[in-house]
């Protein structure tokens, strides 16, 4: 069973607005990483928070982390039209031997 | 060079066919990955080799084998494929096993 649930499970914003993606998670984790997928393409790896960390910045992206919640959220500041993409949760769970993916959110940024 | 590649792009076969998947890094990572991923789905785990040797197989059909020649390798060999196996085949590596992994732009497989 998937470890990471997203929500929403589909976003659609202007571009130059925030986009905020929730991720939940069941039990406790070493880490939880977030990815990007433009269609039909691989994964790229977007950034690794780990569960002793609360907030982690690159760039335009910002993830938290509240383990009291299992709960990761992802936010994009300023958007781009290039931002349109599926974004994946994937956590690593303690004990475990690998990532366990969410479903995912489809983020669509309109010019 | 950060990058996993995989050959073919593309792959349409017939149920009793024989192919292989390839995927090749060189970024020295010691964990690497064979995921299936359907349209709008997350990627599925198939496959993990961590040092050259299978450490995790999903319980994936027999139709499905993987193979490790070095640590810059991985195939996955495809025999007697049914229709329902067509999806986005993934190949990814990472410097070790939970750490941030890197992926292969996919092999689109159809099976007809």
């Amino acid at each position: 069973s998937q470890q990471g649930e997203e929500d929403p499970q589909a976003l659609s914003i202007q571009e130059g607005e925030n986009a905020t993606m929730n991720c939940s998670y069941k039990t406790s984790i070493n880490n939880l990483q977030w990815y990007r997928q433009n269609s039909g393409r691989g994964l790229v790896h977007l950034i690794l928070i780990r569960s002793n960390e609360r907030e982690k910045h690159s760039g335009r992206l910002r993830v938290t982390l509240d383990t009291s919640k299992k709960s990761s959220s992802l936010l994009i500041t300023a958007s781009r039209a290039a931002d349109t993409a599926s974004y994946f949760c994937a956590a690593s769970r303690v004990g475990g031997s690998r990532l366990t993916f969410g479903e995912g959110t489809q983020l669509t940024v309109n010019p | 060079d950060t990058e996993v590649t995989q050959t073919p792009k593309h792959l349409v076969m017939g149920m009793t066919n024989k192919k292989s998947l390839k995927c090749e890094q060189h970024m020295g990572h010691r964990a690497m990955y064979w995921y299936k991923q359907k349209a709008k789905k997350p990627p599925e785990l198939m496959f993990v080799y961590s040092y050259e040797k299978l450490s995790i197989n999903e319980s994936v059909p027999s139709r499905f084998s993987p193979e490790c020649p070095n640590s810059s390798l991985l195939n996955l060999h495809l025999h007697a494929l049914q229709p329902e196996d067509s999806a986005l085949y993934l190949c990814a590596s990472s410097p070790l096993l939970l750490g941030e992994q890197y992926f292969g732009p996919g092999t689109r497989l159809t099976v007809t």
